[in-house]
């Protein structure tokens, strides 16, 4: 079955301390991923997607992911996070043929001083 | 640019009573979606749409129903409201597949 896992479900980090989000699917064919981030009481906004092409991949308010095959992750980081970094962060996964996307159960950051 | 447009963006019903939120995208979006979102539960997929005229059925379809009349507009309908659906709705489009979602501000429905 296809699936997606955010094994961290709280995360705390000091305010600029290097931060690390884990993403790993479980998908028969190739997949295209992404992640959202949702600040409280706030949609969900699209910080980066891999379709294909580089592993390495830049985002929107400096973060960066990588695609691992060999892992089936697509981690998410950030070198120092700033308070506002505070929110609800969601890998998603999709593969052609498939109408939707998967989503994580999301990962809550905490930003101490 | 208004992207994806929710209304209302805060309901509360009464047992029993019906409601229709709306959805309306302007960027000639194919796809839209009605999402859920309940603490602890991350997001889950009520019902979604590939085209105009076109509905299916997501993860948590029962005791809602859509309709996408128009490419522009996805309704969600509650006919006989539960407390149980108390949550917070999203709305989503996104251009085909391979592409991403863009998601509305949701909607906050309290049922007592």
């Amino acid at each position: 079955a296809q699936s997606v896992t955010q094994p961290d479900i709280h995360i705390t980090v000091s305010e600029g301390a290097s931060l690390e989000l884990r993403c790993n699917y479980s998908y028969g064919a190739t997949p295209y991923l992404f992640w959202y981030v949702q600040s409280p009481g706030q949609g969900l906004q699209l910080l980066l997607k891999y379709f294909s092409g580089d592993t390495l991949v830049q985002g929107i308010k400096g973060f960066e992911a990588e695609f691992k095959r060999s892992q089936s992750s697509f981690n998410l980081r950030k070198p120092s996070v700033h308070w506002s970094d505070a929110a609800e962060y969601f890998c998603a996964v999709g593969v052609l043929n498939d109408y939707k996307l998967s989503f994580g159960a999301g990962t809550t950051v905490t930003v101490r001083a | 640019n208004a992207g994806v447009t929710q209304t209302p963006k805060f309901r509360v019903l009464k047992t029993g009573q019906s409601m229709t939120l709306l959805c309306a995208q302007d960027m000639n979006h194919e796809y839209m979606y009605w999402y859920r979102q309940d603490p602890g539960m991350g997001l889950r997929l009520i019902h979604y749409s590939v085209g105009e005229g076109t509905t299916a059925k997501g993860e948590v379809p029962d005791g809602y129903n859509v309709s996408r009349l128009k490419k522009q507009n996805f309704l969600l309908g509650l006919e006989s409201a539960a407390p149980s659906q108390t949550s917070v709705y999203f709305c989503a489009s996104r251009e085909g597949q391979g592409y991403g979602y863009t998601f509305g501000s949701g909607t906050r429905l309290t049922v007592v």
